[in-house]
């Protein structure tokens, strides 16, 4: 089964920096997407990036971006110019393709990120 | 505006009552799926639908059920809820084998 390890329960970052959230996952399957989604306290789920296993460039969405090593199984999110509003739990999901489950979300435990002014 | 909804947003209620949570999207999507969040345990998937007529169990679908009858509704059924069914509850869908997921707004359970 696979399985989704977020190793930073809490990340701070102040405004205007960079900061950058880990995230590894577990799995025998060669294709597959992995996402980042954001929930700010209003507990709505907000897909910030993803990234299919068969591209080899790292996606990139304006300040959001992720440093994908397939071979690693190791899917980081890195924040630019951090703001105020990017303050909020970030999880990392995985989603297989193929076979049986297909489209499950596997979720991390989260990292919560607080950003100071 | 596409959407998923669910009712009610926030429930209290007590031991061994029975109740449904709805969950409904306007996008005619094929797959569906329920979540439950508990803090320190992120999101874990109780049942998902692949299609009208076709629901399977997820990670921890224990004291829950679910039908899917039509294509846009998918309702979470707690036929004697307990305390430990406190939590936060997402309804999401998607298009297979596409992979976004759009999630509904959540609903806060509280068991007394």
């Amino acid at each position: 089964a696979q399985t989704v390890t977020q190793s930073q329960p809490e990340m701070s970052v102040q405004e205007a920096e960079t900061v950058t959230l880990s995230c590894t996952y577990d799995t025998s399957e060669s294709d597959y997407y992995l996402f980042w989604y954001k929930q700010p306290p209003s507990r709505q789920m907000i897909l910030v990036i993803r990234q299919e296993a068969y591209k080899q460039q790292n996606a990139t969405e304006n300040r959001f971006s992720v440093n994908f090593q397939k071979a690693a199984k190791s899917f980081s999110l890195k924040i630019s110019d951090s703001q105020l509003g990017d303050a909020a739990m970030y999880f990392c999901a995985y989603r297989r393709i193929q076979g049986g489950s297909q489209g499950n979300l596997i979720f991390g435990k989260g990292t919560k990120l607080s950003v100071k002014p | 505006e596409a959407q998923v909804t669910q009712n009610p947003r926030y429930l209290i209620t007590v031991t061994g009552k029975k109740l449904t949570v709805t969950c409904s999207q306007n996008m005619n999507h094929e797959y569906m799926s329920w979540y439950r969040q508990d803090p320190g345990l992120g999101l874990r998937q109780i049942y998902y639908s692949m299609n009208v007529e076709v629901t399977d169990k997820g990670d921890v679908p224990e004291g829950y059920k679910v039908s899917r009858k039509e294509k846009r509704n998918f309702p979470l059924i707690l036929e004697s809820p307990s305390p430990n069914q406190t939590s936060l509850y997402f309804c999401a869908s998607s298009f297979i084998p596409t992979y976004e997921q759009y999630f509904g707004p959540g609903t806060r359970l509280t068991v007394t």
